[in-house]
């Protein structure tokens, strides 16, 4: 079956430092890969997606690249900040048939000043 | 796109009892889905619930402990029987929206904790 694979946590880094959180994945044909962003307290927001092959997420400056080649979509900001501090969720689903997500175990990411 | 609030927020429980969360939507929607984050935990899928049919339930999870409801396309209720320490958790509520490319939106959770 489907699954995700993600970067175990916790991270903690400096504020302005460069950020990459991995996500690999596991499915039949080509799913679409998603990465959540679960701030303190809060629930689940999409932070960015990729549908095919090739695409590149964005968002907040946050980036992700879909990696067809190495079922990879890895999680990156060139420069965090305090305000980033939360729970990162990568997540897939299929592009036809169900539309139930699969996520991975999350990774706690934590920016000192 | 789609606005979800869930009632109640949080709660505390007794052993034993059976606590019903409620999802609202802003528009209507056809897929809802139940989720259960346990602490330090991924998101697992309890169910999809459809408007007008039974709704479909994940493996290790079964109707009697979590009865579903979904009366319309804009509302749905989970019901958490005959709770234990073990469904102590947080319970969010999810949709599909066809309008945002069939993007999944998230409520703010119902944080049960169970004594």
């Amino acid at each position: 079956g489907d699954s995700v694979t993600q970067m175990e946590g916790p991270v903690t880094l400096s504020e302005e430092a460069f950020l990459t959180i991995n996500c690999t994945y596991t499915a039949t044909g080509y799913p679409s890969l998603f990465w959540y962003v679960q701030y303190p307290g809060e629930g689940l927001q999409l932070l960015l997606k990729a549908t095919k092959a090739d695409d590149k997420g964005s968002n907040k400056g946050f980036e992700a690249t879909y990696r067809k080649e190495t079922t990879s979509f890895h999680l990156e900001k060139g420069s965090v900040q305090v305000s980033d501090s939360a729970v990162y969720f990568c997540a897939l689903r299929p592009n036809f048939g169900n539309e139930k997500l699969t996520f991975g175990t999350g990774t706690r990411l934590t920016i000192i000043p | 796109s789609a606005v979800i609030s869930q009632k109640p927020s949080r709660d505390i429980c007794q052993r034993g009892t059976s606590l019903t969360i409620q999802c609202q939507v802003d528009s209507q929607v056809t897929m809802m889905f139940w989720y259960r984050q346990q602490p330090g935990q991924s998101l697992t899928l309890i169910a999809t619930a459809n408007q007008g049919s039974e709704a479909t339930y994940e493996s290790g999870f079964v109707i009697d402990k979590f009865p579903i409801s979904r009366p319309n396309l804009t509302f749905s209720t989970l019901t958490v029987s005959n709770m234990s320490p073990e469904d102590s958790s947080i319970y969010l509520c999810s949709v599909t929206d066809g309008r945002s490319y069939n993007e999944q939106f998230f409520g703010p959770g119902t944080r049960l904790t169970v004594l």
